[in-house]
């Protein structure tokens, strides 16, 4: 299985901020890389798709980056509604793995 | 706008087989765009893929779990069916459904379910 590993785990920052999160592949995975926002009690949810494509209705401050083995995704300016966990997941070969996630909070 | 829904028990006995459904409405579940995907989180394992089954019913499993899982698909009903046998505490998590889009040769899973909480106690 393809070893997904984020950094950090948790963050905290202010509104306003920019927040910036690493995931790392411990192979490649060229551009088949996904990430996806969770709040407490809710289902994940999509925020970028290939690495760098924003899936619909996600706001511009969300931006991804990457290829190969190692990922970013940059929140330019934190908004209140931000503040959730995020997590990567591989898409480039089965079993899909993800990222143990990084909490974003106060 | 594709909506999924996970029902089933939401307590298991250990060693008893964990069963749950995933309905969906909104898309046609037999469009072959789309693999039917189960997902698990737990507290000590994050997110964790557990298998995918297509409208045809052909299906992947993790191999971590590929020995008690059971995926399954009704076109008819617009449901698909996930089954995990001998079933332990470590198994206890919240089990979602999802849908795994093919786009222009890109994978994401681009819809949930709002989460079906499972917990294996006797």
């Amino acid at each position: 299985d393809i070893q997904m590993t984020q950094s950090p785990s948790s963050l905290s920052a202010y509104v306003g901020d920019r927040v910036t999160i690493t995931c790392r592949a411990n192979q490649s995975v060229a551009r088949f890389l996904n990430w996806y926002q969770q709040k407490p009690a809710r289902a994940p949810k999509l925020l970028v798709y290939a690495a760098s494509t924003l899936q619909s209705g996600v706001p511009s401050r969300f931006i991804g980056s990457g290829h190969g083995r190692e990922f970013t995704l940059t929140i330019t300016a934190l908004q209140p509604e931000d503040f959730a966990t995020y997590s990567c997941q591989q898409g480039h070969a089965v079993p899909w793995t993800f990222g143990q996630g990084t909490k974003v909070e106060i | 706008q594709v909506q999924l829904q996970e029902s089933g028990p939401g307590l298991v006995k250990p060693s008893q087989t964990l069963s749950l459904i995933c309905s969906v409405s909104g898309d046609s579940i037999g469009s072959d765009k789309y693999y039917w995907t189960w997902i698990r989180q737990s507290a000590g394992r994050g997110l964790e893929w557990i298998g995918r089954v297509y409208a045809s019913g052909s299906t992947y499993y993790n191999p971590s779990l590929k020995s008690r899982v059971t995926m399954s698909i009704d076109t008819s009903k617009s449901q698909f069916s996930l089954r995990l046998s001998s079933v332990t505490a470590a198994d206890t998590a919240v089990y979602y459904c999802a849908r795994d889009v093919y786009n222009s040769g890109w994978i994401y899973l681009d819809s949930w379910g709002q989460g079906a909480l499972v917990t294996v106690s006797s």
